[in-house]
């Protein structure tokens, strides 16, 4: 147990749908960080948070639209997505997002886009 | 641009010893994590280096060199549980994790 939850576990929708990612840190920290896994491929880094602040868009789509409430939550919202977008996506918390903190993982959402 | 290499699959016996390479070319260095990821589960964290030598815990260490860019990490007294992917990560000068794609490791009896 990480202290780092994430739902769904497993989501699969159609390029039409609109569905939306939740995370949760009960570490105490002030930093979030949404990831993308694809198999055989490197982590790719996402957004990052740090005191609800968006500190960090790696170049996303627009199609993915993150939200961070308050330091303990962030969301990943989903619309029109394309098959290529299909992959585990992985949320983590540190202290803080400006220092060597390491990094803890959510078990991750398995997305599937038909 | 950045790099992080690191071996895509290794085999090794349960109860032997296993060494898995990580070498990086990244902006700046402010530290190196290993991580072990089981399939479908959260990776998790096993060790950090920043400065050159070794860090042990318990049945896994993990050594540094700065002016070679290299890593390793040495799993010892190998069990079944250990077979999982490794993952390799060098914070960068802006403090973001640079990620290798992974070592999966598969533990034979």
């Amino acid at each position: 147990e990480t202290g780092v939850t994430q739902t769904p576990r497993h989501l699969v929708m159609g390029m039409t749908n609109k569905k939306s990612l939740k995370c949760e840190q009960h570490l105490g920290h002030n930093a979030m960080y949404w990831y993308k896994q694809s198999a055989k491929k490197p982590l790719e880094l996402m957004f990052v948070y740090n005191f609800k602040e968006q500190t960090e868009n790696n170049s996303v789509p627009s199609r993915f639209s993150p939200e961070c409430p308050n330091s303990s939550h962030l969301f990943l919202h989903l619309h029109t997505l394309q098959p290529e977008d299909s992959a585990l996506y992985l949320c983590a918390s540190s202290q803080d997002s400006g220092g060597a903190d390491t990094q803890y993982f959510g078990p991750g959402t398995r997305l599937t886009v038909l | 641009g950045q790099n992080i290499d690191q071996p895509t699959e290794m085999t090794a016996t349960e109860g032997a010893i296993v060494q898995i390479n990580c070498t990086y070319q990244t902006s700046g260095f402010n530290g190196l994590f290993w991580y072990q990821q089981h399939a479908g589960e959260a990776p998790t964290f096993l060790s950090y280096n920043v400065l050159d030598g070794l860090e042990e815990k318990g049945r896994f260490s993990s050594v540094l060199s700065r002016s070679k860019g290299y890593s390793y990490l040495l799993l010892k007294e190998l069990q079944m549980k250990d077979s999982a992917s490794y993952l390799c990560a060098v914070m960068d000068s802006n403090y973001q994790l640079i990620w290798g794609a992974g070592t999966k490791l598969i533990i034979k009896p």
